[in-house]
C-alpha cells in the first residue's frame, strides 16, 4: 500500500527566507507526485506535479526516487505562501489520489 | 481550470434523519469522481471513488450503505448520508476527474452538522 509522510505539522518561515515543506511517500513502483495547496477559505488546488517540472508561483519540487522524497522548495517566502500545504501520491492514470496529513505554513512578516 | 461546485455548502441536519450533497462537473465532463471526509485540522480522507454509471467503490472501513453515492451522469454525483449521527459530522469534499489530463480538480466542500 502506499503511504505520504509530511514530518512537519506546522512551519512558520520568516518573509523571505527560504522554504522546505518536506514529503517522504512509499511505493514499490513509480508513483506520480503532486503538491496541493489549501489557502485559508478556499478549497484545494494543484500547486504542481513532478511529472511537468515547472516552477508555480515559485515553487519546486523534485522527486528523488532514492530517497523516495519529494520535498517543495521556494528560495524566497512571500506572506501570500502562509497556506495548508499537502503532498500527494498517486499509482498513475485516473487513479485515486493518497494524501499526506499537510504542513500548515505560516509566513511571518 | 475546471470547476467544480458542491451544493449545499453547508448543513444541519437532526440526528437519524438524511441528507443528500451533490457535487457538479460544470465545464467538463468528470467521468469519475471522488468523495473525501476532512476531519478539523487533519488531511482528507478518501471515502469512496465512482465512476459514471457504475456502483461507486469504497475504501476499507466505510459503510457503503451509511454513505450512498450515485454517479449517474458525467456531470453530477450525490453522497447520501443515510440515518445520520453526530459523529458523522464532518467536511466532505467531493473532486472530479477529467479524463484528458486525469488532473483532479476539487469543490469548495460541504460542512454537514448532525445535532
Amino acid at each position: 500500500a502506499q503511504r505520504v509522510t509530511q514530518p512537519e505539522k506546522l512551519l512558520s518561515v520568516f518573509k523571505g527566507a527560504p522554504v522546505e515543506l518536506k514529503c517522504n511517500y512509499s511505493y514499490s513502483g513509480s508513483p506520480e507526485l503532486f503538491w496541493y495547496v489549501q489557502y485559508s477559505r478556499q478549497r484545494l488546488q494543484l500547486l504542481l506535479r513532478h511529472i511537468s517540472r515547472e516552477s508555480i508561483k515559485g515553487f519546486t519540487a523534485d522527486l528523488n526516487k532514492g530517497e523516495t522524497s519529494f520535498h517543495l522548495k521556494k528560495p524566497f517566502a512571500q506572506e501570500e505562501d502562509s497556506a495548508m500545504y499537502y503532498c500527494a501520491l498517486r499509482r498513475g492514470g485516473n487513479e485515486k489520489l493518497t494524501f499526506g496529513t499537510g504542513t500548515r505554513l505560516t509566513i511571518i512578516p | 481550470g475546471a470547476v467544480v461546485s458542491q451544493h449545499p455548502s453547508r448543513v444541519i441536519c437532526k440526528s437519524g434523519t438524511s441528507v443528500k450533497i451533490e457535487c457538479r462537473s460544470l465545464d467538463f465532463q468528470a467521468t469519475t469522481m471522488f468523495w473525501y471526509r476532512q476531519f478539523p485540522k487533519q488531511s482528507l480522507m478518501l471515502m469512496a471513488t465512482s465512476n459514471e454509471g457504475s456502483k461507486a467503490t469504497y475504501e476499507q472501513g466505510v459503510e457503503k450503505d451509511k454513505f450512498l453515492i450515485n454517479h449517474a451522469s458525467l456531470t453530477l454525483s450525490t453522497l447520501t448520508v443515510t440515518s445520520a449521527h453526530p459523529e458523522d459530522s464532518s467536511f466532505y469534499i467531493c473532486s472530479g476527474s477529467s479524463p484528458y489530463s486525469y488532473e483532479q480538480y476539487f469543490g469548495p466542500g460541504t460542512r454537514l452538522t448532525v445535532t
